[in-house]
């Protein structure tokens, strides 16, 4: 399967826990962006990289959440600590740099439930 | 700033019936327009796309048509089924030349036998 693949599908967590959540994107995507989905909020832009530098890291999230790209194929998403409000999916994507929309693919997300 | 606006949180409807699903937008540019579907466990994938040159999209029966008076685009098909049952985005590449997605909130599209 070529797509992004997202772990763990489901995570727990205590409140205060550091919590790391993994994305592959697509090989050869330059472009990954990580979003947060709600029923309220929908979904929130939460980082976006271009070939691995960081383009924009989602102003309100700044403070707890931190996405590294440690290299072209692999990216990591820390909540640290964790909060209730922190329950959600957390979505990555990839595509090749500037391009269309045709070139965007989600991953199936990781569901966070902090308790 | 460029912004989405999906009013409809939820939609039900029986087999065969008609889905219009309306969508506004603002932004500063000429807008590509996109709609999303988002099934259960999965994450949104590409539906349709429409820009100014084309004005329509259309995909698996579905069709969007953009208006630029009313700054507004809609999803519609004529005979919807079961498997439609989805989650449906309406989204606007940003006009700052990032070319990011600003997403509408989604609309719940469930479809009984």
């Amino acid at each position: 399967d070529a797509g992004v693949t997202q772990t763990p599908r489901h995570e727990v967590a205590e409140k205060g826990q550091t919590i790391i959540l993994k994305c592959e994107p697509v090989s050869g995507h330059n472009d990954l962006f990580w979003y947060r989905q709600t029923k309220i909020q929908g979904l929130e832009l939460l980082s976006y990289f271009r070939s691995k530098s960081l383009m924009e890291d989602g102003g309100a999230f700044k403070d707890r959440f931190k996405a590294e790209m440690l290299n072209s194929s692999f990216s990591t998403l820390k909540i640290q600590p964790t909060e209730p409000k922190d329950s959600a999916v957390y979505l990555c994507a990839s595509s090749f740099s500037g391009g269309s929309a045709e070139t965007l693919y989600f991953g199936s997300g990781t569901r966070l439930t902090v308790l | 700033g460029d912004s989405v606006t999906q009013k409809q949180g939820q939609v039900t409807l029986s087999e065969d019936d008609f889905l219009f699903i309306n969508c506004t937008y603002s932004t500063t540019t000429y807008p590509t327009l996109l709609w999303y579907v988002q099934y259960p466990g999965q994450g949104p994938q590409l539906l349709l796309k429409v820009t100014t040159a084309n004005n329509k999209g259309i995909s698996r029966g579905f069709e969007a048509t953009y208006d630029k008076g009313t700054t507004s685009f809609h999803l519609q098909k004529a005979s919807v089924q079961e498997s439609d049952s989805a989650v449906y985005f309406c989204a606007l590449v940003e006009s700052s030349g990032s070319w990011q997605l600003i997403f509408g909130s989604g609309t719940q599209l469930t479809v009984m036998p």
